[in-house]
């Protein structure tokens, strides 16, 4: 399986910009950047995914490198509802249901 | 509302007897999986099934079964074979492809 690294723990400031780095290095054609985060004692939430565009939604934004070598998740003004773990993931989209695999993510702190 | 509903949220047993975790998604998803995540962990995978009365084995599966009878349930069992089943238990269902998953809110699993 293809792996991302994702620093183990980050601060921001509330109500400033927050990027989220995540090397994946080995990523191969077919793997989609997936970003899920997790609330304290809550099951994970799926923030966004892409392939190879920039992607926008509602809750953030992604970055993703013209090689596909690293992303970069944005929340564009941090609260402290944002407090939680934050995960990036490969998922491999032409092998069926392959399962995501969860490293230990990026630990996000934000300061009021 | 589409979602997914793990029960009970809080579980207690005795050491030596088995249990079994509810799961349930009315999103008409094709697949789902159980992970089990250890304080201050990431999520490891137990089991996933991408069909009705199909499912795999995981990283972590002894100690641990399922079974797949309909399409929106998902159960897991946890039998005294288990060394440690004390951990947090997290359900997720997803459509094949490069979408994501939709989480439950888990069960908290102790063993006393």
């Amino acid at each position: 399986d293809a792996k991302t690294t994702q620093p183990n723990s980050m601060e921001s400031n509330e109500e400033e910009p927050v990027h989220l780095p995540c090397n994946h290095s080995t990523i191969s054609g077919t793997d989609y950047i997936h970003w899920y985060r997790q609330l304290p004692s809550q099951g994970p939430e799926y923030v966004i995914h892409g392939l190879t565009s920039n992607v926008n939604n509602r809750m953030a934004s992604l970055a993703i490198a013209e090689d596909r070598k690293s992303s970069t998740l944005i929340l564009h003004r941090a609260t402290l509802r944002d407090a939680a773990v934050y995960y990036c993931i490969l998922r491999v989209s032409n092998s069926g249901n392959t399962p995501l695999v969860f490293g230990k993510g990026t630990r996000l702190s934000v300061i009021a | 509302d589409g979602g997914i509903t793990q029960s009970p949220k809080y579980l207690f047993r005795k050491e030596g007897q088995n249990v079994t975790l509810s799961c349930e998604q009315n999103l008409n998803h094709d697949a789902m999986y159980w992970y089990r995540q250890d304080p201050g962990q990431g999520l490891r995978l137990i089991y996933y099934s991408q069909i009705v009365n199909d499912f795999q084995k995981g990283d972590i599966a002894e100690g641990y079964s399922v079974s797949r009878e309909k399409k929106e349930s998902f159960p897991l069992t946890v039998t005294s074979a288990q060394k440690n089943p004390t951990a947090f238990y997290l359900c997720a269902s997803s459509w094949t492809g490069e979408y994501g998953y939709t989480f439950g809110s888990g069960t908290r699993l102790t063993v006393v």
